[in-house]
């Protein structure tokens, strides 16, 4: 087990331009979660998947941005034409959740996207 | 509508000095409850959890936080800190569903 990975650690990119950020979550978990993180705020949820299942999407994830789980492992973040306003911290993190269990997500060390 | 207010920006103690690290939520009902540190530069790490039972909990790094139902507050609290601990702090909390609500974090600092 080697904890939540994000892939890359940074991208900077130009207004206008396409990214795609990768999570590999912890290879048991079943669920996988997407966070956005601005300069002093706290983790916003984005999106989460059960499986390979997106079964919620908050209102923030607008239509440029598009998350897959293809095979119920790792998970993509995709934003198309990315604006300044998309410059943040994107936090990958998964848990294991069964019925009746109680269950913590294990988060990755984050993507930082610079829109220039 | 749901949240999570850590009202301290930031903080700063002495080393050795006691901490705490105040939270309040507002929900329905009792929400399952979460305090997360973050170091530049890592990832999210769990210090603690309540999700019922013992309103006292213990976490690691010698951190523990209390419960209170009557204030809707779920304090962190460390007898002393160390100059490691310097981090910034989230108060996070579900419903035990998909959706964890943090708080804006509270950023320590420790001075010699």
């Amino acid at each position: 087990d080697t904890g939540v990975s994000q892939d890359p650690r940074h991208k900077i990119t130009k207004r206008g331009q396409n990214v795609t950020f990768r999570c590999d979550p912890i290879s048991e978990h079943n669920r996988l979660y997407w966070y956005r993180q601005t300069l002093g705020q706290g983790p916003e949820f984005l999106t989460y998947f059960q499986n390979e299942a997106q079964l919620e999407k908050s209102r923030l994830l607008s239509d440029r941005f598009s998350a897959e789980r293809p095979k119920g492992s790792f998970s993509t973040l995709e934003i198309q034409r990315t604006e300044q306003g998309d410059s943040a911290m994107y936090l990958c993190a998964s848990s294991f959740e069964t019925s009746g269990n109680s269950y913590e997500q294990y988060f990755g060390p984050g993507t930082r996207l610079t829109v220039t | 509508a749901q949240s999570v207010t850590q009202p301290d920006i930031h903080i700063t103690v002495s080393e050795g000095a006691s901490l705490e690290l105040r939270c309040n939520y507002s929900y329905g009902a009792t929400p399952y409850l979460f305090w997360y540190v973050q170091s530049p530069g890592q990832g999210l790490q769990l210090l603690l959890k309540y999700f019922s039972g013992d309103t006292l909990v213990q976490g690691i790094k010698g951190f523990e936080a209390e419960f209170k139902r009557s204030q809707s507050s779920f304090n962190l609290r460390k007898p002393s800190v160390h100059w490691s601990d310097a981090a910034e702090y989230f108060c996070a909390a579900d419903t035990g569903g998909f959706k964890t609500i943090f708080g804006a974090g509270t950023r320590l600092f420790v001075k010699a």
